[in-house]
């Protein structure tokens, strides 16, 4: 069955570069969300889209922005990066009513800024 | 502000024993409950969650609104157990809502079942 892709797996960046992480989600899901985990840390949510629109903010920083397109899948713009954006980045994708299905992850893109 | 809270970062049993992993949680609401899995070099899978009162590879988590609690069990533990788990949780499914279908982790347990 079609799962939640992500690409790159791996993506090695240097400081004050930019980056591009992008999300495809499961066919018919409709919603996209983006996670962070530095090491040793729990995932933090960065930004959700519902029907490609921004449904849901949480801690993402101003350098960020992200989209999601008409075929819905999504892309995770980083710029001027930092050291401390160097952590496992994935995304979710679920139906609109996803809290009753759960969510469906992807495997991550391990982003490692030098 | 919702909140998980995994008191046990760290959680070794022996094959055979019980395992329970704790959560709790803080949400002015009724929230939606769940347990995901990470197996090592693999990505979150999504375990149970507590609608559906289901068990999945012998596990069960009953929330505890009393308590706000949502704790996972396991009466026998096996090697193939070990992994690390997440409970989360999530608003109630709302399309309106501004935190609709946002997921909130907790810190996570590795749980490490020895022969």
């Amino acid at each position: 069955a079609a799962g939640v892709i992500q690409s790159p797996r791996h993506l090695i960046k240097e400081k004050r570069e930019t980056a591009t992480l992008k999300c495809y989600p499961i066919p018919r899901h409709d919603t996209v969300y983006w996670y962070q985990q530095g090491p040793g840390q729990d995932p933090q949510f960065l930004i959700s889209f519902y029907e490609k629109m921004q449904s849901d903010k949480g801690s993402i920083p101003d350098r960020f922005s992200a989209q999601q397109f008409s075929d819905y899948h999504s892309e995770l713009n980083m710029s001027s990066l930092e050291l401390g954006d160097s952590a496992l980045y994935f995304c979710a994708s679920s139906l609109v009513d996803g809290g009753n299905y759960g969510y469906t992850f992807g495997s991550g893109t391990r982003l490692t800024v030098v | 502000a919702q909140r998980v809270t995994q008191p046990e970062k760290l959680l070794s049993v022996f094959k055979g024993a019980p395992v329970e992993l704790k959560c709790n949680y803080s949400y002015s609401g009724s929230p939606e409950l769940f347990w995901y899995v990470q197996y090592s070099r693999q990505r979150l899978q999504l375990l149970l969650r507590h609608i559906s009162r289901e068990s999945i590879k012998g596990f069960t988590a009953d929330l505890n609104k009393g308590e706000t609690s949502f704790h996972l069990k396991k009466p026998f533990a096996q090697e193939e157990d070990s992994a690390m788990y997440y409970c989360a949780l999530s608003g109630p499914s709302n399309a309106g809502g501004t935190s609709y279908g946002k997921l909130t982790f907790g810190q996570g347990t590795i749980l490490t079942v020895h022969p």
